[in-house]
């Protein structure tokens, strides 16, 4: 069964500083892994995702996630913040085996904070 | 394209009471999800749509909990009767393939008093 764990449940960083949010995960196959984004009373916004190929995958808001297969890790980091980088966000894994069609889980969330 | 629509936005209502919510899906995408966020926690599945038919509610509370897509389209959730647990944002989210990941929408917001 596919897993995610995400290691921190607040992450308090100051504008202009990097960051990285940690996500690792659990799964006998090979996974397609994905992060998100939730911004207050929003739905989630695609940040991300890892199919194949490069292990280092860029994503939208100068975000981007490295894969690690022998850490099976999927952490997400950005080089400088800024305050509207302030949201909820989640890494989220699929082996895509259920019964022949996509599962997807999703973490427990990881909030970033951004203090000016 | 035209995001995914859910309605209400926010929804108050009383132990034991019913309640529905409205999803439409991206145009074109055959697979519809129902999420449950309860606060500080990640969306938990409750049940997956290929077109019309359901191929994952495992984690549906079947007693309380229904759903349908009429049409391969549209689609509603309901809850009767309401439990003071059942507070949560209720997500709908489609999907053209996991190639392409979710399109989520805004949600909505369920408390049970």
């Amino acid at each position: 069964a596919q897993s995610v764990t995400q290691l921190d449940s607040q992450v308090p960083v100051f504008e202009e500083a990097p960051v990285e949010l940690r996500c690792n995960y659990s799964s006998s196959v090979s996974v397609y892994l994905f992060w998100y984004v939730q911004y207050p009373n929003q739905g989630l916004q695609l940040l991300l995702k890892y199919l194949s190929g490069s292990t280092l995958v860029k994503g939208i808001n100068g975000f981007e996630a490295e894969f690690n297969k022998s850490q099976t890790s999927f952490h997400l980091r950005k080089p400088s913040v800024h305050i509207s980088d302030t949201a909820e966000y989640f890494c989220a894994v699929s082996d895509g085996t259920s019964g022949g069609y996509q599962k997807v889980t999703f973490g427990t969330g990881t909030k970033l904070q951004v203090i000016p | 394209e035209a995001g995914v629509a859910q309605s209400p936005r926010y929804k108050i209502i009383e132990k034991r009471q019913s309640v529905a919510f409205w999803c439409n899906p991206i145009s074109g995408h055959a697979t519809l999800y129902w999420y449950q966020q309860i606060l500080g926690q990640g969306p938990k599945l409750l049940i997956q749509f290929q077109n019309n038919g359901v191929v994952d509610d495992s984690q549906l509370p079947k007693d309380r909990f229904s759903a349908e897509r009429l049409k391969g389209v549209d689609s509603t959730l309901k809850i009767q009767p309401a439990k003071l647990e059942d507070s949560a944002v209720y997500l709908c989210a489609s999907s053209l393939d996991l190639g392409n990941g979710y399109t989520f929408g805004s949600g909505t917001r369920l408390t049970v008093v």
